[in-house]
């Protein structure tokens, strides 16, 4: 199985700050690699897919970077409705897994 | 617009199955491929599967496998994942969650259904 390290567990900030959040991959995974919001009692939100793919809809202070095993969310400026835990993910081969999770939280 | 409704939440004693139903709308049910996911409480995000919508051929990941099984009924728009077997560490939120075409990426998500396992 591939493993997605996310570092760091969490984080605090204020809003407007710039925030980023890396993801590790044990092997490549090509450029199967999304990442997503969660709010607490909410789904998943899908903010970028095949690295650097901003999805339609979402706003761009998110954006995404890197390749092979090591990749990067960067929120440009943090809004309120960021605070929230982010995780990213491995499409590549099955099983398909997640990263641990990054909390973000109010400072 | 696109839609993924799930059923509502169950309880069940150890031992007991689950089916989790996922009913889709507002688009082309057999141009999509159709994964699970579940979360434990306070836990971050597990892979179960996924169901191919056309031929139905199904992938689970190893931890779950003989235990879980995913269908579809394509008359209906409908996914459905069944669990056997329950213990207490399967109480969790499950979500379905629609594939972006061949992006590995998940766009659209079910709400979610919390199932508890407890005697």
């Amino acid at each position: 199985d591939i493993q997605m390290t996310q570092s760091p567990s969490s984080l605090s900030a204020s809003v407007g700050d710039r925030v980023t959040i890396t993801c590790r991959a044990s092997q490549s995974v090509d450029d199967y690699l999304s990442w997503y919001r969660q709010k607490p009692g909410k789904a998943p939100e899908l903010l970028i897919y095949s690295i650097s793919s901003l999805q339609s809809g979402v706003p761009s202070r998110f954006s995404g970077s890197g390749s092979g095993t090591d990749f990067t969310l960067t929120i440009s400026s943090l809004q309120p409705e960021d605070f929230a835990t982010y995780y990213c993910h491995q499409g590549y081969n099955t099983p398909q897994t997640f990263g641990q999770g990054t909390k973000v939280e109010v400072k | 617009q696109v839609q993924l409704v799930q059923s509502g939440p169950q309880v069940k004693k150890p031992g007991a199955s689950v089916k989790v139903s996922c009913k889709t709308s507002g688009y082309i049910f057999s141009d999509f491929y159709l994964h699970w996911v579940r979360q434990a409480p306070g836990q971050g995000l597990e892979w179960m599967g996924v169901i191919s919508p056309t031929g139905g051929t199904t992938t689970y990941t190893q931890k779950f496998q003989g235990r879980v099984t995913v269908t579809r009924d394509t008359s209906t728009s409908t996914v459905d994942m069944e669990l056997s077997s329950l213990r207490s560490e399967d109480t969790a939120v499950y979500f379905c969650a629609r594939e972006i075409f061949g992006s590995g990426s998940f766009d659209y998500w079910g709400q979610g259904t919390q199932v508890t396992v407890s005697s």
